[in-house]
């Protein structure tokens, strides 16, 4: 079955140290997202990517870093810039029709100590 | 450019109650409305969608239906049960950017007690 893999699920990190979200999807799908979510909170955009070897900022990019080298794949680093970066983080991916929504991950809850 | 707005929670009801969620848009276009549901721990998914004026989607005994005069896209249940239990996102699709991105509302949390 077609879908999106996000790995790890839960993942640990000290503080200061640079972190990278695995995710993967199978469903031919041209663009891919990233969403941060906090505890209570809704959904902010952090990167996507609309086509292969190109991508665009969100709403709150700054801490974050992304490539786009393979259709299927869409990795995103937390870098030690970020300053708050326990969340959770949900990538999604749509095709280029507006009316069939966004498919999601099952997220990956990261927690620096 | 285009946004959702949708009732805060948490909303708190009784099993094989009545549920309804507002949510009202706006859009410079002719956007796509879209219900999420999202489970403690999970990632969202799609639970419902309308593409045009008067389409009303439905999933789970799940409805809305897609009214442009109002600018409402309104989530109801005839009889909720405890496993409804989640937060509930009202979302569109921006008619503003030329990427495909869809614009959420802020989420409502849902519980149902036994």
């Amino acid at each position: 079955d077609g879908g999106i893999t996000q790995s790890p699920k839960y993942l640990f990190r000290k503080e200061g140290q640079n972190v990278t979200l695995s995710c993967e999807q199978n469903l031919n799908h041209d663009a891919m997202y990233w969403y941060r979510q906090d505890p209570g909170q809704g959904l902010r955009l952090i990167y996507y990517s609309q086509i292969v070897n190109d991508f665009q900022k969100g709403d709150i990019a700054e801490g974050y870093s992304v490539s786009r080298e393979k259709k299927e794949s869409f990795p995103l680093t937390v870098t030690s810039a970020q300053k708050n970066p326990t969340a959770f983080y949900l990538c999604a991916s749509s095709p280029p029709d507006r009316s069939y929504g966004y498919t999601f991950g099952s997220g990956t809850r990261l927690t620096v100590v | 450019g285009d946004s959702v707005t949708q009732m805060e929670g948490p909303v708190t009801l009784s099993e094989e109650a009545f549920l309804t969620i507002n949510c009202t848009y706006t859009a410079t276009g002719y956007p796509s409305l879209f219900w999420y549901v999202q489970y403690p721990g999970e990632g969202l998914q799609l639970l419902l969608k309308a593409t045009k004026a008067d389409d009303k989607g439905s999933n789970k005994g799940f409805e809305a239906t897609y009214r442009k005069e109002t600018t409402s896209f309104h989530l109801e249940k005839g009889s909720v049960q405890v496993s409804d239990s989640a937060v509930y996102f009202c979302a569109l699709s921006d008619t503003y950017s030329s990427a495909s991105k869809i614009i959420f509302g802020s989420g409502t949390r849902l519980s149902i007690r036994p």
